[in-house]
């Protein structure tokens, strides 16, 4: 079955700078990839995905780039704010399967 | 409603004891899904409902699990005879229709089994 692999498990930056989280993932039929940023205790929340058929997606601060011959992707935040420190978890799933498998989650923290 | 509910938001189990936990998904959503997420891991899928049939149980661990979702809306998750390794959260998401699309999640139910 699918697999995500998620790195890295903790990231610290400067507040003002970036932060860059990459996933790996198995199985080629996978064509959804949503990213989830969860704060302590709370719900998961949708912050981007991007879907098979495209290779980047941006959102304000956040991108998503997708690259389905490695199959890997990535979630770019620049300019980071306190408001940004988190877990993050990316996930892929195949459409007709509909399961979302999530990466192990990568703990970011923003010092100001 | 505004979002995808859960209840209890806790629940405390001695071993052995049968739970039951509850989630009502967003009205009007297909899609309704159960994860596991043990302290500090990425939630691990349970099993899938599409309206009131259960397309996909392959994740649930072990026939102590049983889910159900009678109506196609409001689903259950029921574990029989606890154990301490079922100690974790268990996240409800739902969906507009199936996959490829975003699936809003749950605050979640916090089971500790003592």
């Amino acid at each position: 079955g699918e697999n995500v692999e998620q790195h890295p498990s903790t990231l610290s930056v400067q507040e003002g700078d970036s932060a860059v989280i990459k996933c790996t993932y198995s199985d080629s039929a996978s064509n959804y990839f949503p990213w989830y940023k969860q704060e302590l205790g709370k719900r998961p929340q949708l912050i981007i995905d991007i879907r098979s058929n495209v290779g980047e997606k941006k959102d304000q601060r956040i991108a998503v780039t997708l690259n389905k011959t490695a199959k890997h992707f990535s979630l770019h935040i620049t300019e980071t704010q306190p408001e940004d420190s988190a877990v993050y978890f990316c996930a892929a799933s195949m459409g007709g399967a509909q399961k979302l498998v999530f990466g192990q989650g990568t703990r970011l923290t923003i010092n100001p | 409603g505004a979002g995808v509910s859960q209840s209890p938001r806790y629940k405390v189990a001695k071993r052995g004891q049968d739970v039951a936990l509850r989630c009502d998904p967003i009205s009007g959503h297909v899609s309704l899904f159960w994860y596991q997420q043990a302290l500090g891991q990425g939630p691990e899928f349970l099993t899938y409902f599409q309206n009131e049939a259960q397309l996909d149980k392959s994740g649930l661990p072990s026939d102590r699990f049983f889910a159900e979702r009678p109506e196609g809306s409001v689903s259950t998750l029921k574990i029989q005879r606890t154990q301490q390794e079922d100690s974790a959260v268990y996240l409800c998401a739902s969906s507009f229709r199936e996959g490829g699309t975003e699936a809003f999640f749950g605050q979640g139910t916090r089971l500790t089994v003592v």
